[in-house]
């Protein structure tokens, strides 16, 4: 099925641990994004890529590094893990007034 | 600079009664305007979308939202709640002057009691 596939979808993480949330999208998007959702806070995008080798910080950026490895993938990386980025991640693609495909999601823990 | 309020972090409505979300945006450009849906432990899937033309937008599920310009609302409704209405809402909004990316607000939980 067409759409936005988001790999793992449970992870538990130490403190200070390294890890990469995977994004692939079939549907042949330009724009690619990363939010995360956390309780009354609704959504906050964390980075975004506009286009096959751009990326760009969004609103929550600091912890966190992407990559644009081609147009179809957009992963997410947290070089050292903290309790405060217990969330759940969400990957999503688009193209201009279609609005957004969302991934299903990564439950993230940092212990 | 857009911005999205949802008053209401939390509605009850009993089943067969009016759903009403409120959502007021913030934008110095035309937007485009969404709402999502989220049942639990799921992502978020569109309900409606508003971007240019007809203010009365139809989504799925019997949900409809009309773009006020003059109130800077999107307000999201229903004339009959069913049980499995209850879910989180998102109401989010986007404008070419900010990339398109999506800003959403804090949600609103939906419970629908029998």
């Amino acid at each position: 099925n067409a759409g936005v596939t988001q790999t793992p979808k449970f992870q538990v993480l130490k403190t200070g641990q390294s890890m990469t949330l995977q994004c692939a999208q079939d549907m042949n998007h330009n724009s690619m994004y990363w939010y995360r959702q956390d309780p009354g806070m609704g959504l906050r995008l964390i980075y975004y890529s506009a286009s096959e080798g751009t990326t760009d910080k969004g609103e929550v950026p600091n912890g966190y590094n992407v990559s644009r490895l081609n147009k179809r993938e957009f992963s997410l990386r947290l070089e050292s893990a903290a309790p405060s980025q217990t969330s759940v991640y969400f990957c999503a693609s688009s193209e201009t007034k279609r609005g957004y495909t969302f991934g299903s999601g990564t439950r993230l823990t940092v212990v | 600079a857009q911005s999205v309020t949802q008053l209401g972090s939390h509605v009850s409505v009993s089943e067969g009664a009016l759903v009403l979300l409120r959502c007021n945006y913030s934008s110095s450009v035309p937007p485009y305007l969404f709402w999502y849906v989220q049942y639990p432990n799921q992502g978020l899937q569109l309900l409606l979308k508003y971007t240019t033309g007809a203010t009365l937008v139809k989504g799925i599920n019997g949900f409809e939202a009309e773009f006020k310009k003059s109130e800077t609302s999107f307000h999201l409704t229903k004339p009959s709640a069913h049980m499995s209405d209850a879910a989180e809402y998102f109401c989010a909004v986007s404008t070419m002057e900010y990339g398109n990316k999506l800003v959403f607000g804090a949600g609103t939980i939906l419970r629908v009691k029998s």
